[in-house]
């Protein structure tokens, strides 16, 4: 089955600077790349996706690039604000065995991101 | 819309003891999943549903059953509570869609098993 691997596990920035989160996977049919974030006491929510037919994908502050070939991807935040302290999980898809276009999530462990002041 | 509800938020278990956790949702998704979140192993498929009636196991479904009997609620029990099911529990929602995959997560509950 699918394996994502995430790096690093922990990350600390100042305000302002950048932050960039890796991941890497194992199963070459995979081609969505969701990542999540997850604010202290709360549920994951999506912030930025990507599809293997498109290399990077930008939101303001906040862009996903996409290596096909490596199989990796990373999300990149840049002028980090405090507000941007939180744990990110990266994701890949993987076809169910009910068949079909039906497919289940594969997380990384997540990475605790922490902006400093 | 509330989105993905969970009850009960907390819930403390002594070993052996059953509980049931409810997942509910408005937005009417066809597929829903339970995850558990622990420290350092990020989220993992317990088990999930394609729609109403049907449940599939996940990654780690041992020690857990599931049922959907309708289309926006999705039940997780533990029939025999053991301190290895102590951990984060989410519920997530999403469409059955190519080009919207979107999963919702509620706010999880947390369970200790004693």
């Amino acid at each position: 089955g699918e394996n994502v691997e995430q790096h690093p596990s922990t990350l600390s920035v100042q305000e302002g600077d950048s932050a960039v989160i890796k991941c890497t996977y194992s199963d070459s049919a995979s081609n969505y790349f969701p990542w999540y974030k997850q604010e202290l006491g709360k549920g994951p929510q999506l912030i930025i996706d990507i599809r293997s037919n498109v290399g990077e994908k930008k939101d303001q502050r906040i862009a996903v690039t996409l290596n096909k070939t490596a199989k990796h991807f990373s999300l990149h935040i840049t002028e980090t604000q405090p507000e941007d302290s939180a744990v990110y999980f990266c994701a890949a898809n993987s076809y169910l065995p009910s068949g079909g276009s039906n497919y289940k999530l594969t997380f990384g462990k997540g990475t605790l991101l922490t902006v400093n002041p | 819309n509330a989105g993905v509800t969970q009850t009960p938020k907390f819930r403390v278990l002594k070993t052996g003891q059953s509980m049931t956790l409810l997942c509910a949702q408005d937005m009417n998704h066809e597929y829903m999943y339970w995850y558990r979140q622990d420290p350092g192993m990020g989220l993992r498929l317990i088990h999930y549903s394609v729609g109403e009636g049907t449940t599939a196991k996940g990654e780690v479904p041992d020690g857990y059953n599931v049922s959907r009997l309708k289309k926006q609620n999705f039940l997780l029990g533990l029939e025999s509570a053991a301190p290895s099911q102590t951990s984060v529990y989410f519920c997530a929602s999403s469409y059955f869609s190519l080009y919207n995959n979107e999963q919702f997560f509620g706010p999880g509950t947390r369970l200790t098993v004693l």
